[in-house]
């Protein structure tokens, strides 16, 4: 079964620049796949950061992108801050109604 | 203001059942594909089940399939979950969320709710 990858952990200093990405098991991501990126801390429900590969959601700021490269989703954060430190997730439809999320990433701003 | 509000999580044994709510408001609810996605403690998110508008299409991820079902009363605004033969592995915090549709055909959650937590344990 194809399952969706994500690096466990990543680290960032502040003010540096960060890529997250969202792979395949079996395959490569592209748009049909839908990719979109959550973040989350701890206690809290997910908040929405970029839908359909690269757009970003309401009031999310532009220090976030999204795009495809290479084989997989990337998530690229700009000049990092303290509070970016979260969990990041990416979720990729998979064909047939189903969905699937990445194991998420724990990016440490330090 | 777009909401959505979770009901119904509990203790339950193994083996046991329990159905969740989520209350919908502010929107039109029955224009949108709705999701239920769960969390175990300490561990990532999970996609556990899809339903249409319409209630005419039904998905599910296959650790649930036979023993979880999602439905809908558009009338109530109202989502659904029912748990059935419930076990220590469905321990979980469940987020009931909306799906919106970009661009004509890129779907994402863009509405979560806070969350419902069902511990399965003896």
């Amino acid at each position: 079964q194809t399952v969706v990858t994500q690096e466990p952990s990543f680290s960032v200093s502040p003010g540096g620049t960060v890529t997250l990405t969202c792979g395949l098991t079996s395959g490569s991501v592209s748009t049909t796949h839908s990719p979109s990126w959550y973040r989350q801390t701890p206690g809290q429900p997910p908040r929405t950061l970029i839908y359909s590969t690269n757009a970003r959601s309401s009031g999310v700021p532009d220090r976030f992108s999204g795009s495809i490269l290479g084989n997989k989703a990337a998530l690229t954060i700009t000049g990092a801050q303290a509070d970016d430190e979260s969990n990041y997730y990416c979720v990729l439809y998979l064909g047939s109604g189903i969905w699937m999320f990445g194991g998420g990433t724990k990016l440490t701003v330090l | 203001e777009v909401q959505l509000v979770e009901s119904g999580g509990g203790l339950v044994q193994p083996g046991g059942s329990l159905r969740l709510s989520c209350a919908a408001s502010g929107f039109t609810f029955s224009s949108y594909w709705m999701t239920w996605v769960r969390q175990a403690p300490g561990k990532g998110l999970e996609w556990v089940a899809n339903i249409k508008h319409d209630g005419s299409s039904k998905y599910y991820v296959d650790s649930v399939k036979g023993r979880f079902t999602i439905s809908r009363d558009n009338a109530k605004n109202s989502l659904y979950l029912q748990m059935n033969t419930l076990r220590a592995e469905d321990t979980a915090v469940y987020y009931c969320a909306r799906w919106e549709l970009a661009m004509g055909q890129y779907y994402y959650i863009d509405v979560w709710g806070r969350g419902t937590t069902v511990t399965v344990s003896s």
